[in-house]
């Protein structure tokens, strides 16, 4: 298996914008968790999903951010419009049966606001 | 709410030296506890984990110990090597049957292994 795809790797864009971050999780695995890392706050959960159905989204910081999940091989986390402070690495990960295995985590974008 | 501290947040040490990362957690009702180890520019990576069932495990020259008593768990690196060199995360979570408990992650420690 390839492991839990993300693309983009590095993403610049200007405040305002939107961004779409993309990632595909391992096959079989029925969590899909989005994270997001920064130096100051740390690996922060922002969503997951079970079985494509969003479970919890408290970790959301704003409207301005969404996540979909239309199928088990495919999810998108969306930032409309974009802001400066939305700069950090966003980590996509997969785990199978409750999370019981821990997770395997994809290589993360970079997100840089400017 | 529930909490995960890890110590120290940056340690040095010369390779073919131990290397060791503690934690501690709030939720007494956590039993699972991974650890995850991060290079630059990478996602991070599952490299041992412990049940609350057994005190200690140990995997070629990485070794988990938990406390329960205490709410501690130790990461034991022996033999350090410079590819050990990385930011290792312990985490914290209560793993049910039918439902899903939040991971909670510490803040993370940033090993450099000196040739």
């Amino acid at each position: 298996d390839a492991g839990v795809i993300q693309s983009p790797r590095h993403e610049v864009t200007e405040m305002g914008q939107e961004v779409t971050l993309r990632c595909k999780p391992i096959s079989g695995h029925d969590y899909l968790f989005w994270y997001r890392q920064t130096m100051m706050r740390g690996l922060e959960l922002l969503i997951y999903f079970n079985n494509n159905v969003p479970i919890d989204d408290s970790g959301m910081p704003e409207d301005r951010f969404s996540a979909k999940m239309p199928n088990a091989s495919f999810s998108t986390l969306k930032i409309q419009p974009s802001e400066p402070r939305d700069s950090a690495v966003y980590f996509c990960a997969s785990s199978f049966q409750h999370g019981h295995y821990g997770y395997t985590f994809g290589s993360g974008t970079r997100l840089t606001v400017v | 709410g529930e909490n995960v501290e890890q110590h120290p947040s940056t340690l040095s040490v010369q390779e073919g030296d131990s290397a060791v990362i503690k934690c501690t957690y709030s939720d007494s009702a956590s039993n699972y506890f991974p650890w995850y180890k991060q290079e630059l520019g990478k996602g991070p990576q599952l490299i041992i984990d412990i049940r609350s069932n057994v005190g200690e495990k140990k995997d070629q020259r990485i070794a988990v110990t938990l406390n329960k008593t205490a709410k501690h768990f130790s990461l034991h690196i022996t033999e350090t090597q410079p590819e050990d060199s990385a930011v290792y995360f312990c985490a914290a979570t209560h793993r049910r049957e039918t439902s899903y408990d939040k991971v909670i992650f510490g803040p993370g420690t940033s090993l450099s292994v000196i040739p």
